[in-house]
């Protein structure tokens, strides 16, 4: 069956960076990309970005150009995104999610969130 | 940027009710609309995609319709498990973007 697994929950101080892993089982890796989707604490669902892992291919939301990217590792089936320059506003739960038909812009399987706080 | 308006931002209704949650688009999105739903501490669930399409293994008292730029999503008889927050989404162009969501309480 498909799975997404998520590495775990994160610390860090304003200005690190952060890199969350998902990796992938169940189905052709390189036949789907991956959508990275957060969600503040109380709050809605915020699309990040997605990456292509067999081409390693990048399409980010304005709002994170400069300040993320997404790689994955064919081998291992992992996909990684990693934040610069964090602030207290990225104090979140992140989603790796498979993109349903491939390369679909909505998602039919999501990994179980990896909880990230930014705190001095 | 498309906006996604839900509506209510929340509800109260009990075992056996109907209820009908609605999302309105700023733009047309013809039928790339999607519904999740999402349990508290859980990642989100796809419901239905591309407006009314059933999500494999999604109970057939989930429905969805609409086009363009008004969509809904009813449950017929709302069960016990029913209860969480659905989240709109369009998926018409990039960035896809979301409702802020419907929480269903009983």
């Amino acid at each position: 069956q498909v799975q997404l697994v998520q590495s775990g929950a994160e610390v860090k101080k304003p200005g690190a960076s952060v890199k969350v892993s998902c990796r992938a089982s169940g189905y052709m890796f390189t036949d789907y990309y991956i959508h990275w989707v957060r969600q503040a604490p109380g709050q809605g669902l915020e699309w990040m970005g997605r990456v292509n892992p067999n081409s390693g291919g990048t399409n980010f939301a304005q709002k994170f150009q400069g300040r993320v990217s997404m790689t994955g590792d064919t081998s291992i089936s992992t996909t990684y995104m990693d934040l610069r320059r964090l602030t207290s506003d990225d104090t979140a739960v992140y989603y790796c999610a498979r993109a349903a038909s491939g390369s679909a812009y909505y998602s039919d399987y999501w990994g179980q969130g990896t909880l990230v706080t930014v705190s001095s | 940027d498309i906006q996604m308006t839900q509506s209510p931002s929340s509800l109260s209704a009990s075992v056996g009710d109907r209820v009908t949650i609605a999302c309105r688009a700023s733009q047309t999105i013809s039928s790339y609309l999607n519904w999740y739903q999402q349990k508290p501490g859980k990642a989100p669930k796809l419901l239905i995609y591309a407006a009314s399409t059933l999500q494999s293994g999604v109970p057939s008292r989930f429905s969805g319709s609409g086009s363009r730029t008004e969509f809904t999503l009813t449950i017929s008889s709302l069960q016990p498990e029913d209860f969480a927050t659905y989240f709109c989404q369009q998926s018409y162009s990039s960035p896809p973007t979301f409702g802020g969501g419907t929480k269903v309480e009983i």
